[in-house]
């Protein structure tokens, strides 16, 4: 199975901040990687796909990059609204996710 | 709009079995490649199993491979996880989602059915 690295587990920002977040796969998985947002209680929610490809609707401060086996998912400016956990899944073979980042505003 | 319901959760004891069920609505559900992903308490996500369109290729995860089966019907519009042999570790939040092969990516997910396993 391919191994998601994710990184950090949690940060705390402050409004405006650029926030970043790491992605390692164990393996070449192309550009088959995917970033999700989650709010408490809710289900995930897709934001990126095929590593840099936001989906519509998406406000453009999330971006994403990388290919191989690292990625890079920024928000440019932190909001309130982008309280969450953010997740990173390949989809090169069998799915699997990262451990996912917990943004928190401080 | 595209939407995807799941029921079936609820509690059960260690050893036993539960059915969960997904229906799907706002597209042609007998077109897509489907899968359940679950999240354990706290826990982040992890991928349970998937089904192809037609209902001939499925996959599962290690920790389920021969407990769980996954199922479609695609004349009902829904999507099954048949749940044999529970342990306590497999408690968790369990969501239906959209996407496979083709589209690399679970771009629709339901709203998740608990499943809790003790006694």
């Amino acid at each position: 199975d391919i191994q998601m690295t994710q990184s950090p587990s949690s940060l705390s920002a402050t409004v405006g901040d650029r926030v970043t977040i790491i992605c390692q796969a164990s393996q070449d998985i192309s550009n088959y990687l995917n970033w999700y947002q989650q709010k408490p209680g809710k289900a995930p929610e897709l934001l990126m796909y095929d590593a840099s490809n936001l989906k519509t609707g998406v406000p453009s401060r999330f971006s994403g990059s990388g290919s191989g086996t690292d990625f890079t998912f920024t928000i440019s400016s932190l909001q309130p609204e982008d309280i969450a956990t953010y997740y990173c899944q390949q989809y090169d073979n069998l799915p699997t996710f990262g451990g996912g980042t917990r943004v928190e505003i401080k | 709009e595209v939407q995807l319901v799941e029921s079936g959760g609820g509690l059960v004891q260690p050893g036993g079995s539960l059915r969960l069920s997904c229906v799907a609505s706002g597209f042609t559900f007998s077109s897509y490649e489907m899968n359940w992903v679950r999240q354990a308490p706290g826990k982040g996500l992890e991928w349970v199993s998937y089904i192809s369109n037609s209902g001939v290729t499925k996959y599962y995860a290690d920790s389920v491979k021969g407990r769980f089966t996954i199922s479609r019907d695609n004349a009902k519009n829904s999507l099954y996880l048949q749940m044999n042999s529970l342990r306590a570790e497999d408690t968790a939040v369990y969501f239906c989602a959209r996407g496979g092969y083709f589209d690399r990516r679970f771009g629709y997910w339901g709203q998740g059915a608990l499943v809790t396993v003790s006694s």
